[in-house]
């Protein structure tokens, strides 16, 4: 059954630096998404992504997030300089025209 | 007024007991609902899918949606111990938009 995996499973990194989280979605889901849980707390939608561009972005999506399709399998999330309450669960999820979301199983990230 | 509601639980059944599980919302103009469930430090998995009001069953699961209530159900038939997990409520305004999440039940079944 296909399914959307995510690298790395667990990612630290110092304060300040930048970090690339990496998704491979479904091969024929056209919709992409980034998702983020902070420990205890519910999942909170990032991004979404269509046609080479973002749809919609929430307002924890600022100018430290950028979201990138660099070829035709893969969809990243960078992060351009961490802060210490970036530290979460991240979920790539993906979608076809049906709407239902699947999701990855998360990077661990971890901001020291 | 929060926007999606969910009891966090924990919520401990013995097992064979059903298990229910609801969310209420604030925004009436959601269409789509969702129920996922989450083992710990894994992804969400898709377990229903709601359109609109009204029911849907597969397998042991029936999903229940009243949209006049804005109140939203999962039910968990002959419960086993494989079912405990964090079951997360999910809704969306329109088709692939971002998902509005609740805060998850933590569901324990007994053996």
């Amino acid at each position: 059954e296909p399914e959307v995996t995510q690298t790395p499973s667990h990612q630290v990194t110092q304060m300040g630096q930048e970090v690339i989280l990496r998704c491979v979605p479904i091969s024929n889901h056209l919709y992409f998404y980034w998702y983020r849980q902070i420990l205890g707390q519910k999942v909170e939608f990032l991004v979404s992504f269509y046609n080479n561009e973002i749809s919609e972005k929430s307002e924890i999506f600022d100018d430290q997030f950028s979201v990138e399709r660099p070829d035709g399998s893969n969809f990243t999330l960078k992060i351009r300089s961490t802060k210490l309450e970036d530290s979460a669960m991240y979920f790539c999820a993906s979608s076809s025209l049906g709407n239902e979301q699947f999701f990855g199983p998360g990077t661990r990230l971890t901001v020291l | 007024q929060k926007e999606v509601e969910q009891d966090p639980g924990p919520l401990s059944v013995p097992e064979g007991a059903i298990v229910s599980l609801n969310c209420t919302y604030s925004n009436s103009a959601f269409q789509y609902f969702m129920w996922y469930r989450q083992y710990s430090r894994k992804g969400p998995e898709l377990l229903m899918y709601t359109y609109s009001s009204g029911n849907k069953e597969d397998g042991r699961f029936t999903a229940q949606v009243d949209k006049s209530s804005k109140y939203i159900s999962l039910f968990i038939r002959d419960s086993q111990p494989s079912d405990s997990a964090t079951y997360l409520c999910a809704m969306s305004l329109y088709g692939n938009n971002r998902l509005a999440f609740g805060k998850g039940n933590q569901v324990v079944v007994i053996p």
